[in-house]
């Protein structure tokens, strides 16, 4: 069973639409993180919240942790081709807990 | 600052074979974590040091993984004998403090076992 939930799997769309894209589970996270990952590359940290209801913003990009610390979403407005790539959410499970991958979301923007 | 250096960044393997892979975190960086990613299960945590101590490797597969690290400067996940379902890219990280700090990813070393 997968401790994080991560949807859509697959997402293609064209340059300039908006997306999101979700991370969800029935527990209760200290911490969660997104990632971006490029092919042949390693993941690269975009952001961690901490706080439920927190919402932070990085250019086009909007993520936000859920009331109950137990999803998060990631908006992407305008997308553009350079967003292409493989979008990972990693949960921490209290202040010394490891963090746990979702799958990801591939998203692909085509110019 | 390099970042997280990993080597080599690609390997092929017959099965059987020993398999080394290196990693060299970034410097100041107290723990370090070995991951492996496939298609099938995503990314998974297999050992993660702190200050070059094992804290948890719940996550190795069995035993014929074995990970080391000798110093603060460079750890090693080995596998004997090597097995086609190691095939993987096996990535390192680094953060600067215990625990789940934010976590630097090496560019992976790409397996493939014959």
């Amino acid at each position: 069973t997968q401790l994080l939930e991560q949807s859509p799997q697959f997402l293609s769309i064209q340059e300039g639409e908006n997306l999101t894209v979700y991370c969800n589970s029935s527990s209760v996270f200290s911490s969660l993180q997104w990632y971006r990952q490029e092919p042949g590359e390693g993941p690269v940290l975009l952001v961690t919240v901490v706080t439920g209801g927190e919402v932070k913003k990085l250019k086009r990009l909007t993520f936000q942790f859920g009331d109950a610390r137990k999803d998060s979403s990631l908006h992407i407005t305008a997308a553009q081709p350079g967003d292409t790539g493989l979008y990972l959410c990693a949960g921490a499970l209290g202040s010394a807990g490891k963090s746990t991958f979702g799958d990801g979301t591939t998203l692909t923007v085509k110019p | 600052d390099a970042g997280v250096i990993q080597s080599p960044r690609h390997e092929v393997t017959e099965m059987g074979q020993e398999v080394t892979l290196r990693c060299k975190p970034i410097s100041g960086h107290n723990s370090l974590f070995w991951y492996r990613q496939t298609m099938m299960r995503g990314l998974e945590l297999l050992i993660y040091f702190n200050n070059n101590v094992p804290i948890d490797d719940s996550g190795m597969p069995e035993d014929r993984f074995s990970a080391k690290m000798p110093n603060a400067s460079f750890s090693t996940l080995k596998i004997q004998p090597s097995e086609p379902r190691d095939s993987a890219v096996y990535f390192c990280a680094s953060s600067a403090r215990q625990g789940w700090d934010t976590q630097y990813f090496g560019p992976g070393t790409r397996l493939t076992v014959l």
